[in-house]
């Protein structure tokens, strides 16, 4: 089965740092994703892994253990515009399915 | 590059009615694309899996009799909602993994049902 669990909310300021961490159990593994989601719009892609370890790309940076069913997100000097739903979604086939999590929906304040 | 465009953005129709819904790549060919629906406040839940010149592939629940998809091309996957009822009112996403290389997925920006 499929199992992926993340933080339903999270607050910061400008300028901030915020980490979300996710954890995941599926039945094959062919990489994880990381997805922002403004209200009332598609998703856009932000990260991929497929091996262990930390990638940084710009303000966001995303990490994987495979052997622990963990990633998480990590977003630098906020601003007001990351505000959004970011969605953590394991890869399970060779077919690219994706499965997603809830959603951590992350608020930014001045 | 790596465009998904679907049309419509937005449809509102009568309970009973059949709605299709369009999802195109724009820049690239895609050899599968996938269809997922969002009730507000939820997340995202694959519907289905669509391969181009073969019968799609439905998860668990879901009724391929009243979801039919046609992927046709390797640019272009449709789904059509038969007879709609209003509890299929949802925010319907499409979105397609380019044939060559890469494993992302891009995201149409999706299409909103209403139905009356």
């Amino acid at each position: 089965g499929q199992n992926i669990d993340q933080p339903t909310e999270m607050t910061a300021t400008e300028g901030a740092i915020v980490q979300i961490n996710c954890t995941y159990q599926t039945s094959g593994f062919n990489g994880l994703f990381w997805y922002q989601q403004h209200a009332g719009e598609a998703p856009t892609f932000l990260s991929y892994n497929v091996l262990d370890g930390l990638e940084e790309k710009g303000r966001f940076s995303s990490f994987l253990s495979r052997s622990k069913g963990y990633s998480y997100l990590l977003l630098k000097e906020l601003q007001m515009k990351d505000s959004a739903s970011y969605l953590c979604a394991p890869s399970s086939d060779s077919w690219g399915k994706l499965q997603f999590g809830a959603g951590t929906q992350v608020v930014v304040t001045p | 590059g790596a465009v998904v465009s679907q049309h419509p953005s937005w449809v509102i129709c009568k309970s009973g009615t059949s709605v299709k819904i369009e999802c195109r790549s724009l820049d690239f060919q895609a050899t599968t694309m996938f269809w997922y629906r969002q009730f507000p406040k939820q997340s995202l839940m694959l519907m289905a899996t669509s391969n181009e010149g073969s019968k799609a592939t439905y998860e668990q629940g879901v009724e391929k009799d009243k979801f039919l998809i046609n992927h046709a091309s390797l640019t272009l996957s449709t789904l059509t909602v038969t007879s709609a009822h209003p509890e299929d009112s949802s925010f319907y996403i499409c979105s397609a993994r380019p044939s060559e290389g890469r494993e992302t997925q891009y995201f149409g920006p999706g299409t909103r049902l209403l139905v009356l």
